[in-house]
């Protein structure tokens, strides 16, 4: 199956600041590589997502960059606020017809 | 607010007793994803269901068997409940048939107790 591995577990900015958080992969037949978004205790939703014929997207303050060749994929949130505050999960789609879930990386913006 | 209902909200019970698990999908969607979140084990993906039909399967226990009606609704349910099976249960709905892939919109979950 798929193995995908995201860092940092953990990211502590200061409000203003950049965030960027990787994924690697490993299936090489991946296709399509979205972000989640997870407050605490709420659903998880889909912030931003990429198909793998498009090497970058952005909207706003976010976006996604892709690598194939090297086989990860990073999330870029540009002028953090505390609402950015949650856990992220990148969660590509595989040859197995499923999306495979990071471990999630916290991130905490301070005020 | 998704559109995907789940209920119950919470649900608390024994050790040995099966509980039955219930999804709404988003009007229109014929895709239904069953994920289980645990603080050890992240979010983990159970089973699909496309139009009635098992799509793919993950790590689902044998104990664990779902189904979607002809309404699309989909049922999750969970026997011989031991401990570890405590973790919040996520339904989300696509109207992608599993091939392809899009945006999976994700329902409020439903927090099981085991004790």
């Amino acid at each position: 199956g798929e193995n995908v591995e995201q860092h940092p577990s953990t990211l502590s900015v200061q409000e203003g600041d950049s965030a960027v958080i990787k994924c690697t992969y490993s299936d090489s037949a991946s296709n399509y590589f979205p972000w989640y978004k997870q407050e605490l205790g709420k659903r998880p939703q889909l912030i931003i997502d990429i198909r793998s014929n498009v090497g970058e997207k952005k909207d706003q303050r976010i976006a996604v960059t892709l690598n194939k060749t090297a086989k990860h994929f990073s999330l870029h949130i540009t002028e953090t606020q505390p609402e950015d505050s949650a856990v992220y999960f990148c969660a590509p789609f595989g040859s197995n017809y499923k999306l495979t879930f990071g471990k999630g990386t916290l991130l905490t913006v301070n005020p | 607010d998704s559109g995907v209902t789940q209920t119950p909200k919470h649900l608390i019970t024994a050790t040995g007793q099966r509980v039955t698990l219930r999804c709404s999908p988003r009007s229109g969607d014929l895709s239904v994803y069953w994920y289980q979140q645990s603080l050890d084990q992240g979010l983990q993906f159970l089973i699909q269901y496309y139009n009635g039909e098992e799509r793919a399967k993950g790590n689902i226990l044998e104990r664990f068997s779902a189904q979607q009606f002809p309404d699309l609704h989909s049922e999750l349910n969970l026997s011989s409940l031991e401990l570890g099976d405590s973790a919040l249960y996520f339904c989300a709905s696509s109207a992608y048939s599993g091939q392809g892939a899009g945006e999976q919109f994700f329902g409020p979950g439903t927090r099981l107790t085991v004790l």
